[in-house]
């Protein structure tokens, strides 16, 4: 069965990047998109289509997807990024939605 | 800005069956998917199934014959049916709403605690 793997955790300093990885095969062949959830809050749609933006989302979170990885950037992190962030795919073999494990980011 | 609330009840004995609505604010029921999405104490996002007013379902394989969603577009409600359920199926259900047909969640729910007690 169709699986997303992401690493299970991310620490970067203010203003750094942060890239935050999702890998399935050839999860390049289908869209990802990607969720934030603050502790205590329900997820919030941040990447749509692998790069589109939500209307109200900073410019500073871009996806990408190509091969078998999609990326989330985030062009200089700041504190209130800091989040359980999920990479989200419709198989279409199964017709099932599937969530990555989830990748916690730390910035400090 | 559309708008959903989870309700229902907080607590469900094992075996028995869990049932939750989502109530809609707005009344473009009719144009989108409806999603259930679930996730355990401390541990990540579990997509269950959606709904589409005409009536199409996708399941979740390991949970198909369990599950039950289904839609009252003059209610503006999506129901959630979860028969047999056991400590495992302890959580926070959410619904969120689906502009398909690639099934991206765009707008969620608060979320509504269910814990399954023996």
């Amino acid at each position: 069965s169709f699986e997303l793997t992401q690493p299970p955790s991310l620490t970067v300093s203010p203003g750094q990047t942060a890239s935050i990885t999702c890998s399935g095969d050839r999860l390049g062949d289908k869209y990802v998109c990607w969720y934030q959830q603050r502790p205590g809050q329900s997820p919030l749609m941040v990447i749509y289509n692998d790069n589109k933006r939500p209307s109200g989302i900073p410019e500073r979170f871009s996806g990408s997807n190509s091969g078998n990885t999609a990326t989330l950037t985030i062009g200089g992190a700041q504190t209130l990024d800091e989040a359980d962030y999920y990479c989200q795919t419709w198989d279409s073999a199964s017709t099932t939605a599937l969530f990555g494990g989830g990748t916690r980011l730390t910035v400090l | 800005q559309v708008s959903l609330q989870e309700s229902g009840p907080g607590m469900v004995k094992s075996s028995e069956t869990l049932s939750l609505i989502c109530t809609v604010s707005s009344d473009s029921i009719n144009d989108y998917f409806w999603s259930w999405i679930r996730q355990p104490a401390g541990k990540g996002l579990e997509w269950i199934g959606r709904v589409y007013p005409s009536g199409i379902t996708n399941y979740k394989p390991s949970l198909k014959s369990r599950v039950t969603i289904s839609v009252d577009t003059s209610k503006r409600q999506i129901s959630l049916t979860l028969t047999s359920v056991t400590a495992a199926d302890s959580a926070v259900y959410y619904c969120a709403r689906d502009p398909g047909p690639y099934a991206y969640m765009d707008v969620w729910g608060k979320g509504i605690t269910v814990h399954v007690s023996s």
